[in-house]
């Protein structure tokens, strides 16, 4: 079965930082690329990072560019959002998702996790 | 960036309505067009992708359609499990974005 678990989220103060996880199972996890995407507590959908399946290419969206950093461990079918100087409006459930058969559309998705960034 | 704008931002209709959504794009996007419904407490799930085509296991009362600029979705007889937001999103270019959502109710 297809499988995105994220884990990492919690509580944290504003300017702080927190590694989210999204472990994979049930596809070959290295030829995908990988994404985040969030949701701020009763908003819409937030396109937040993306990472091919070559490391090189990353994209971030304007709001967390320079605080975050996407990555991915292949040998540990992994994929890591890092989140630095963390702001309130940064406070959302993180999904990681990807388009696994589909060439551009989220068609697997984790369960989220929730960051709430506040003092 | 391309901005996507749903509408009606919520709707409420009887079961067996046909309900349609629209999203309009700020420039043209082709057919780089996705839908999903999201359920409360869930992950969104694809329902449509490549603006017209339905993802396996999706009922075929959903349906999808346009081009360039202006997409419609489309319940054509709304169920009681149908109760969601759902959401249009171009993949044309980054950013990625998605429309403000669209939530569905029953009357």
């Amino acid at each position: 079965e297809v499988q995105l678990v994220e884990s990492g989220g919690g509580f944290v103060e504003p300017g702080g930082s927190l590694r989210l996880s999204c472990a994979a199972s049930g596809f070959t996890f290295y030829y995908y690329a990988m994404n985040w995407v969030r949701q701020a507590p009763g908003r819409g959908l937030e396109w937040v990072s993306s990472i091919g399946a070559s490391y090189d290419d990353t994209y971030y969206a304007d709001s967390v560019k320079g605080r975050f950093t996407i990555s991915r461990d292949n040998s540990k079918n992994t994929l890591f959002l890092q989140m630095n100087s963390l702001r309130a409006d940064d406070t959302a459930v993180y999904y990681c998702a990807s388009t696994i058969v589909r060439d551009n559309a989220f068609d697997v998705w984790g369960q989220g996790t929730m960051v709430t960034v506040s003092s | 960036d391309i901005q996507m704008t749903q509408s009606p931002s919520s709707l409420s209709a009887f079961v067996g309505d046909r309900v349609t959504i629209t999203c309009q794009a700020t420039q043209d996007i082709s057919n780089s067009l996705n839908w999903y419904q999201q359920k409360p407490g869930k992950a969104p799930n694809l329902l449509i992708y490549d603006a017209s085509n339905l993802e396996t296991g999706v009922p075929s009362r959903f349906s999808g359609g346009g081009s360039g600029t202006d997409f419609t979705f489309t319940i054509s007889s709304l169920q009681p499990e149908d109760i969601a937001t759902y959401y249009c999103q171009q993949y044309d270019s980054l950013p990625l974005t998605f429309g403000g959502g669209t939530r569905v109710e029953i009357k």
